[in-house]
């Protein structure tokens, strides 16, 4: 079964550090670009991250570039975010995809999603 | 940015109504856009990309269409696991952009 696990969730103090995995299982990893898109409560979608098959490019919204770093281990099926300097308005449900990439990029299997809430 | 800009924001509807929901976007992106289903509390699920192609497993009351600017996401008879909120998002460009959304609640 195709299937992404996130985790690394929870309260964090604003201007602290969390960092989120997403383990990958059913599917060849190494084959596809990985995603983190976030959810604010009661709020939209928001893509917030890419990562190619190799590692070798990656791409973030505005808001969080220079905060947040995606990184990814082929060996281990897994994706990671690390983000620092945290801010209230990175509080949301972080959710793992993941994108298939030939002329057009859509996010076709998705995690359950992580929570992360940025309080004092 | 490339800004999507989705109507409505809400709409009631029965089942067996046929819905159309609308995704406009702030410049040209040929037909690099997808559609999203998300219930409440889950996670989305892809419905539609490239504007218009159907994506494995989903069903074909689902329709997509448009190109350039403005798009459509067509329900063609409304079902009860249809009631949820979707979103398009375009892949033009980074950084990628998903519209505000659509809720589609039971009259």
């Amino acid at each position: 079964e195709v299937q992404l696990v996130e985790s690394g969730g929870g309260l964090v103090q604003p201007g602290g550090s969390l960092r989120l995995s997403c383990a990958a299982s059913g599917f060849r990893f190494s084959s596809f670009w990985m995603s983190w898109v976030r959810q604010a409560p009661g709020k939209g979608l928001e893509w917030v991250a890419n990562i190619k098959h190799d590692g070798s490019e990656k791409y973030y919204v505005d808001s969080v570039k220079g905060r947040f770093t995606i990184s990814r281990d082929n060996a281990k099926n897994s994706v990671d975010l690390q983000m620092n300097s945290l801010r209230g308005e990175d509080t949301a449900v972080y959710y793992c995809a993941r994108g298939e990439d030939g002329y057009y990029y859509y996010m076709d299997v998705w995690g359950k999603g992580t929570a992360v809430i940025v309080s004092s | 940015a490339i800004q999507m800009t989705q109507s409505p924001s809400s709409l009631s509807a029965s089942v067996g109504d046929r819905v159309t929901i609308t995704c406009r976007a702030s410049q040209g992106i040929r037909n690099e856009l997808g559609w999203y289903q998300q219930n409440p509390g889950k996670a989305p699920k892809l419905l539609i990309y490239a504007a218009s192609i159907l994506h494995s497993g989903v069903p074909s009351r689902f329709s997509g269409s448009g190109s350039g600017t403005d798009f459509t996401l067509t329900i063609s008879s409304l079902q009860p696991e249809d009631f949820a909120t979707y979103y398009c998002l375009h892949d033009h460009t980074y950084p990628l952009t998903f519209g505000e959304g659509t809720k589609v609640e039971i009259k």
